[in-house]
């Protein structure tokens, strides 16, 4: 079946380290999201892609980048860590179907804590 | 970007219908509205979207007012495993991304 899954599922790192937060689809979407999720906040976009070499910038994006060399992977790196950047991650995928986006697939998220 | 309300929380009973509101008065004519649940300690997953009639699937159905101004989800009849956040969003017509706000907390008592 197909699957969004992250990697690692669990983080401890410490403040000014280089991080890397993997997503990997199986669907063959187009479009990868990347969120972050904090008490009080609800979800918010970070990063997004449409396509292989396309990348944007969501709603909180300094501290990260992102690249996409294919469809299936879009890995979310924090170039130096900071203990704002404490929190859960989500990655998420959907199908370009013209209109509208019919479903965003979520994977089960990364929790990361920086020290 | 237009916004979305919802109330914080509201509470059910098992096996009965629940009507989840969410108010989006400065929606605009290509924004399609969303809604999304978020189980404890998982990603959101999908419910159902519409445009401007009242959708159905095996989820829910979600009642769009006829000014686009407010809109319903309603779960048929509520299990505990339908304790959840419900997010409403609205997501510009081809843009793909979707604004969640802090969504209705929904307790189902047994």
């Amino acid at each position: 079946d197909a699957e969004i899954t992250q990697s690692p599922r669990h983080k401890i790192t410490e403040t000014g380290r280089q991080v890397t937060l993997a997503c990997h689809q199986t669907w063959n979407h187009n479009n990868m999201f990347w969120y972050r999720q904090d008490l009080g906040h609800g979800l918010r976009l970070i990063h997004y892609s449409y396509g292989v070499q396309d990348t944007n910038k969501g709603e909180v994006s300094d501290g990260y980048s992102v690249s996409r060399s294919n469809t299936e992977d879009l890995p979310l790196t924090l170039e130096s860590a900071a203990s704002s950047q404490t929190s859960v991650y989500f990655c998420a995928s959907s199908e370009s179907l013209g209109l509208s986006n019919n479903e965003q697939f979520f994977g089960p998220g990364t929790r990361l804590t920086v020290l | 970007d237009a916004k979305t309300t919802q109330p914080n929380s509201m509470e059910s009973n098992e096996e009965e219908p629940v009507h989840l509101p969410c108010n989006h008065s400065t929606i605009s004519g290509t924004d399609y509205i969303h809604w999304y649940r978020q189980l404890p300690s998982q990603g959101p997953e999908y419910v159902i979207h519409g445009l401007t009639s009242n959708v159905n699937n095996r989820m829910a159905s979600l009642a769009i007012a006829e000014d686009r101004k407010s809109s319903t989800l309603i779960l048929h009849r509520a299990t505990l495993r339908d304790a959840a956040v419900y997010y409403c969003i609205l997501e510009k017509g081809s843009n793909y991304k979707l604004t969640f706000g802090k969504g209705t907390l929904l307790t189902v008592n047994p």
